[in-house]
C-alpha cells in the first residue's frame, strides 16, 4: 500500500503570496490532520478533516485554511503569508475500524516552506 | 487537555550503548501515546503506540517502552544504539475529543535529538 504522499515536497514564497499544500492519504483512511512544525513551536495540530468536513482545528489564525476532496485527498492553504509560517507542513491520514478512526496516524514526507 | 514532557533536547550515546529517551505525560483520560521518529529532511515514522493493552510495547528497530501510570512515564529504550538510531524522536499523547466526533489530534512533545557516536 502507498504511503502518504504531499506536493510539493519543497516551496518558497515571498510575504504576502498564498500557497496551497496537497495531501494524498493511504488509500482507504479518510481522515486527514495538518500539522506545522517548526524549530520554535515544535509539532502543532493545525486541522483534521473526514468525510469532507473538518471535525477538529488548532489554535491557528484563519489565514490557515483548508478542505477534503471526496476522494479523501486534502489541501491546506495559508494566504498572506508571512515570514513565521516558515515551517515544515506534515499530513497525517488514520483509517478506519468501524464507525471511528483507528488510533494511529501515519505521516507523510511534508512539504518545506519558506517564506522570503 | 492532554501534554507530554520531554526533558533536555539532546542526548549522546555511544554505538552499542543504551538509548533511554524520557516522556512524562499528563492526560485526564486513560492516554494513548506514541513515540515517532524523524530522520533528517523527512516525515514523522511511527516506532511504537500504547493504547491500553500490555504496557510493555515493543517497537520497530529494536525499540521498547513501558507505560508506568503510576509515574505517568514513557520512556524509550534500546539496548544496544546503532549509528542508524540518528534521528530526532518525539513522544506524543492523542487527544481524543467526544465532542468533535471522535477527532483525535496528536499533541507532541518538543523532541529529543539522538546522536550516536561511534
Amino acid at each position: 500500500k502507498a504511503g502518504v504522499t504531499q506536493t510539493p515536497r519543497y516551496l518558497i514564497k515571498t510575504r504576502g503570496q498564498q500557497v496551497t499544500l496537497s495531501c494524498s492519504p493511504i488509500s482507504g483512511h479518510r481522515s486527514v490532520s495538518w500539522y506545522q512544525q517548526t524549530p520554535g513551536q515544535g509539532l502543532q495540530f493545525l486541522f483534521e478533516y473526514f468525510s469532507e468536513t473538518q471535525r477538529n482545528k488548532g489554535n491557528f489564525p484563519g489565514r490557515f485554511s483548508g478542505r477534503q476532496f471526496s476522494n479523501s485527498r486534502s489541501e491546506m492553504n495559508v494566504s498572506t503569508l508571512e515570514l513565521g509560517d516558515s515551517a515544515l507542513y506534515l499530513c497525517a491520514s488514520q483509517g478506519l475500524a468501524g464507525a471511528r478512526t483507528t488510533d494511529t496516524q501515519y505521516f507523510g514526507p511534508g512539504t518545506r516552506l519558506t517564506v522570503l | 487537555a492532554q501534554s507530554v514532557t520531554q526533558l533536555g533536547s539532546h542526548v549522546s550515546v555511544s554505538e552499542g550503548a543504551l538509548v533511554l529517551l524520557r516522556c512524562n505525560y499528563s492526560s485526564s483520560v486513560p492516554p494513548y501515546l506514541f513515540w515517532y521518529v524523524q530522520y533528517p529532511n523527512q516525515g514523522l515514522q511511527l516506532l511504537l503506540k500504547y493504547t491500553s493493552a500490555a504496557t510493555l510495547v515493543k517497537g520497530i528497530n529494536g525499540f521498547e517502552a513501558e507505560f508506568k501510570k503510576s509515574e505517568t512515564s514513557f520512556h524509550l529504550t534500546k539496548p544496544s544504539a546503532h549509528m542508524s538510531d540518528a534521528a530526532e524522536y518525539f513522544c506524543a499523547v492523542s487527544d481524543r475529543s467526544v465532542t468533535q466526533g471522535g477527532s483525535e489530534k496528536l499533541v507532541f512533545g518538543k523532541g529529543m535529538k539522538l546522536t550516536v557516536n561511534p
